[in-house]
C-alpha cells in the first residue's frame, strides 16, 4: 500500500520561502508523476504542479514564477519550494501520486498546514 | 485557463436518496474529468477518473458520465458516509489542472 507523508515547517514568515518534502513509502517513486495541491482554510483545492520521475515538471501558471518541485529518487522523496510567500499562501498542502493517463491523484498524503505570518 | 463550475454549491439529501452533481467546463475537455470526495479534515479521495471509470475500491453506487463540457456524478443510494464535499477536476489543458469550487452534500 502506497503511503505519502508531508513534512516541513508549519509557520513561515512573509517574503520567505516555504519548503515541504513528501516521503513516499510502500512503492517506488519511479514511473509516476508526483503532485502538490493546496487548500486554503475553508476553501477549495488548487493544483500547484507536478514532477515526473524523469525530473520534468509542469506548474500552475498562476504560481509558476514562485514554484520549484524537485525529486530525490534515492530517498523516495519529492519536494516543494514556494518563494516570496504572503498570507494568501496559508493553506493545507497535500502531496499526491499522479497517474499519467488522466492526471488523476490516486494516493494522497494526510496534508500539512502551513501558516504564513510574522 | 479552463474554468470548472459545479452545481449546486450545496445540497441537502437523505440516506437512500439518489443524488446528482453537475460539473461544467468553460470549453470542451473531452473526457479529461475526475471526481473526488473530501470529508472534513481529511485528504480528498479519488472516486471517478476519465469521466466514467470507477476507481478501484470505490463503491458501485458512485457513477460518472459526460463528455465535452457537461459532466455528472451520481450517487444511486446515499449512505451516511457519503455526506462530504465533492470536487470535479479537469486535466485536459496543458496550461494546468483546475478544480471545481466544490459541492457540499449535507444530511437533510
Amino acid at each position: 500500500q502506497v503511503q505519502l507523508q508531508e513534512s516541513g515547517p508549519g509557520l513561515v514568515k512573509p517574503s520567505e520561502t516555504l519548503s515541504l518534502t513528501c516521503t513516499v513509502s510502500g512503492g517506488s517513486i519511479g514511473t509516476y508523476y508526483w503532485s502538490w495541491i493546496r487548500q486554503p482554510p475553508g476553501k477549495g483545492l488548487e493544483w500547484i504542479g507536478y514532477i515526473y520521475y524523469s525530473g520534468s515538471t509542469n506548474y500552475s501558471p498562476s504560481l509558476k514564477s514562485r514554484v520549484t518541485i524537485s525529486l530525490d529518487t534515492s530517498k523516495n522523496q519529492f519536494s516543494l519550494k514556494l518563494s516570496s510567500v504572503t498570507a494568501a499562501d496559508t493553506a493545507m498542502y497535500y502531496c499526491a501520486r499522479t497517474i499519467s493517463g488522466y492526471c488523476q491523484f490516486d494516493y494522497w498524503g494526510q496534508g500539512t498546514l502551513v501558516t504564513v505570518s510574522s | 485557463d479552463i474554468q470548472m463550475t459545479q452545481s449546486p454549491s450545496s445540497l441537502s439529501a437523505s440516506v437512500g436518496d439518489r443524488v446528482t452533481i453537475t460539473c461544467r467546463a468553460s470549453q470542451s475537455i473531452a473526457n479529461s474529468l475526475n471526481w473526488y470526495k473530501q470529508k472534513l479534515g481529511k485528504a480528498p479521495r479519488l472516486l471517478i477518473y476519465a469521466a466514467s471509470s470507477l476507481q478501484s475500491g470505490v463503491p458501485s453506487r458512485f457513477s460518472g458520465s459526460g463528455s465535452g463540457t457537461d459532466f455528472t456524478l451520481t450517487i444511486s443510494s446515499l449512505q451516511p458516509e457519503d455526506f462530504a464535499t465533492y470536487y470535479c477536476q479537469q486535466t485536459y489543458s496543458s496550461l494546468g489542472i483546475t478544480f471545481g469550487q466544490g459541492t457540499r452534500l449535507e444530511i437533510k
